[in-house]
Order: C-alpha cells, then sequence, then structure tokens
C-alpha cells in the first residue's frame, strides 16, 4: 500500500498570504489528522477529520483551518500568514484497529514564511 | 494535565550500548502510548507502542517498559548501531480519535 502523501513538499511564501496544504491519506484511511512541528514547540496537534468532520481541534487560531472530502483526502488552510507559522506541517492518517487507532505520518510540508 | 515530559533531550551512545529515553505524563485518561522515530527530513515512523494494560512489550531490540502508578514509561533500545541515530519522540493519547499529545524529542547519536 501507498504512504502518507503531502503536497506541496515545500512551500514559500511572505506574510498576510494564505496557503493550502494537502494529505491524501493511506487507502482504507477515514481519519486524518494535522501537526505542526517546529524547533521550539515540537510536534503539536492542530486538527483530525474522520467522515468529513472534524472530530477534534488542537489549541491554535482560527486562521488554521481544515476540511476532509468524501475520499478521506484532506486539506489545510491557513490565512493571513505569520512569520511564527514556518513550520514543518505533518499529516497522519489512521485506521482504527480494535481500541487502538494507530497514525501513519507522511513526510511532511516544509513551509517558509518570509 | 494534557503534557508530556520526555527526557533527555540528548543523547549519545557507543555502538552496541543500550539507549533509554523516559517520558513521563499526568492525565490517567491517557491509555495509549506509542514512540516515533523521525529522521532528518521524513515524517514520524511508529516505532513500538504499549496499553497501561501491560507493564512492558518487546519488539526486536526496541522495548516499552510502562509504570501505571508513577504514569512514566520509557523506550530502551538494546545493542544501539549507528542507522538508529534519529529523533525519538513519545507520545500519548486518550483514544478518542486521533489526537497525539507528543513529548518533546530526544536526539539519539550511537557512535561507531
Amino acid at each position: 500500500k501507498a504512504g502518507v502523501t503531502q503536497t506541496p513538499r515545500y512551500l514559500i511564501k511572505t506574510r498576510g498570504q494564505q496557503v493550502t496544504l494537502s494529505c491524501s491519506p493511506i487507502s482504507g484511511h477515514r481519519s486524518v489528522s494535522w501537526y505542526q512541528q517546529t524547533p521550539g514547540q515540537g510536534l503539536q496537534f492542530l486538527f483530525e477529520y474522520f467522515s468529513e468532520t472534524q472530530r477534534n481541534k488542537g489549541n491554535f487560531p482560527g486562521r488554521f483551518s481544515g476540511r476532509q472530502f468524501s475520499n478521506s483526502r484532506s486539506e489545510m488552510n491557513v490565512s493571513t500568514l505569520e512569520l511564527g507559522d514556518s513550520a514543518l506541517y505533518l499529516c497522519a492518517s489512521s485506521l482504527r484497529s480494535g481500541a487502538v487507532d494507530t497514525q501513519y505520518f507522511g513526510p511532511g510540508t516544509r513551509l517558509t514564511v518570509l | 494535565q494534557q503534557q508530556v515530559k520526555q527526557s533527555p533531550q540528548s543523547l549519545i551512545v557507543q555502538k552496541g550500548g543500550i539507549s533509554i529515553i523516559n517520558c513521563a505524563y499526568e492525565n490517567t485518561a491517557f491509555d495509549y502510548f506509542p514512540w516515533y522515530q523521525q529522521f532528518p527530513g521524513k515524517g514520524p515512523a511508529l516505532l513500538i507502542a504499549i496499553r497501561p494494560d501491560v507493564s512492558e512489550k518487546k519488539e526486536g531490540r526496541f522495548t516499552i517498559s510502562f509504570n501505571k502508578s508513577a504514569k512514566q514509561f520509557s523506550l530502551h533500545i538494546m545493542d544501539s548501531q549507528p542507522g538508529d541515530s534519529a529523533t525519538y519522540f513519545c507520545a500519548a493519547s486518550n483514544n478518542q480519535g486521533g489526537k497525539l499529545i507528543f513529548g518533546q524529542g530526544t536526539e539519539l547519536s550511537v557512535k561507531p
């Protein structure tokens, strides 16, 4: 099976712009979670989508939003970019097995805000 | 209460030695504890995971020890190899969907 894919892999934007990142989960996985990774804050949960509905949300401002499509592919959007939004954005998909949601990560999108 | 504290921040081990990374949590609702390995330029990859109904889980050279009363868990890498040099993250979840709370990470360097 193909793994989680994320596009684009690298992105450079300027302050005030908006950006959309895309994630294709492993085939058959219905849950997609997004994380932000920075050297200072580490890995922080942004939100999770399951069957096109947001199921969990982290502590990020409303500038960060997401959605999921009927084929489980997901997008996240960041509006009015700030310098501090520069980070590696990771997507993970999961398929519940028994009582466990094992998450598999994609390679990430490296966003640089200038 | 949502935090997971990980130590040490960095670790240098000789080839063949044992690497030990520790994590502690506060939220007693957590019931799933995975460890991830991340190489530069890659996403985290699941290494091994444990649930609180067992005190130890072993997969090859990797072992998780879990102490429910102390709210601590640790990763042991036996016979550490230079190829194990990576950043390791512990995480916790209450398994209400896909929300993982990560530790700050440990940068492991295994010297030949």
